[in-house]
């Protein structure tokens, strides 16, 4: 299985309400990094989480780091249509390799 | 101007074919990678070069070759071409090896026929 797993698989909102995923992974880490990716594109880093950092937030976007429950969540204020993409966490298990979840399909809704 | 590109964006073959794809950034980083993101969108490594030198070689079979012809460019070659090669490969760079920051390329979609 892997190492990051995002839940839920996917989610639908309303225009304008939080969108919260989260993640989980089974080793520990150094960083946990979050990327979006739109339909047919390639995957933009979002944020990156250092293992002894709590909360790290970057305009609507927050993030939240347990080590001791090897959990992330990203938070997606305000969310607009154009947050409509998906959202995979990454992790580093070992050095000079990311490995990333399968990702949560978010759907914004006018 | 485009940071790492990918050429070509789509590609279309008959089985047993072989191809290939090319990788430029022009970021100026020193390690490139290329991963496959199956029908299922599970992002998954291949291989990685630091400075054009190997580091990274997953469980990937030996009809995929790598290439590294400069810091700037990594080419990724596959022979006899399966049914099952077909994804979206997609090429990144980062500053240093492996847990930083990577940028993408927008991905070269393979269907093999």
């Amino acid at each position: 299985s892997q190492q990051g797993e995002e839940d839920p698989q996917a989610l639908s909102i309303q225009e304008g309400e939080n969108a919260t995923m989260n993640c989980s992974y089974k080793t520990s880490i150094n960083n946990l990094q979050w990327y979006r990716q739109n339909s047919g594109r390639g995957l933009v880093h979002l944020i990156l989480i250092r293992s002894n950092e709590r909360e790290k937030h970057s305009g609507r976007l927050r993030v939240t780091l347990d080590t001791s429950k090897k959990s992330s969540s990203l938070l997606i204020t305000a969310s607009r249509a154009a947050d409509t993409a998906s959202y995979f966490c990454a992790t580093d298990p070992r050095a000079q390799k990311l490995v990333f979840g399968q990702g949560t399909r978010l759907t914004i809704n006018p | 101007d485009t940071a790492v590109s990918q050429t070509p964006k789509y590609l279309v073959t008959q089985m047993g074919n072989d191809k290939s794809i090319k990788c430029e950034q022009n970021l100026g980083h020193d390690t490139m990678y290329w991963y496959k993101q199956d029908s299922k969108k599970f992002l998954k490594i291949m291989f990685s070069y630091n400075n054009k030198e190997l580091i990274i070689n997953e469980t990937v079979p030996n009809r995929f070759s790598p290439k590294s012809p400069d810091k700037a460019h990594l080419n990724l070659h596959i022979n006899s071409l399966e049914l099952g090669d077909s994804a979206v490969y997609f090429c990144a760079s980062s500053g240093g090896a492996g847990v930083e920051t990577q940028y993408f390329g927008p991905g070269t979609r393979l269907l093999v026929l």
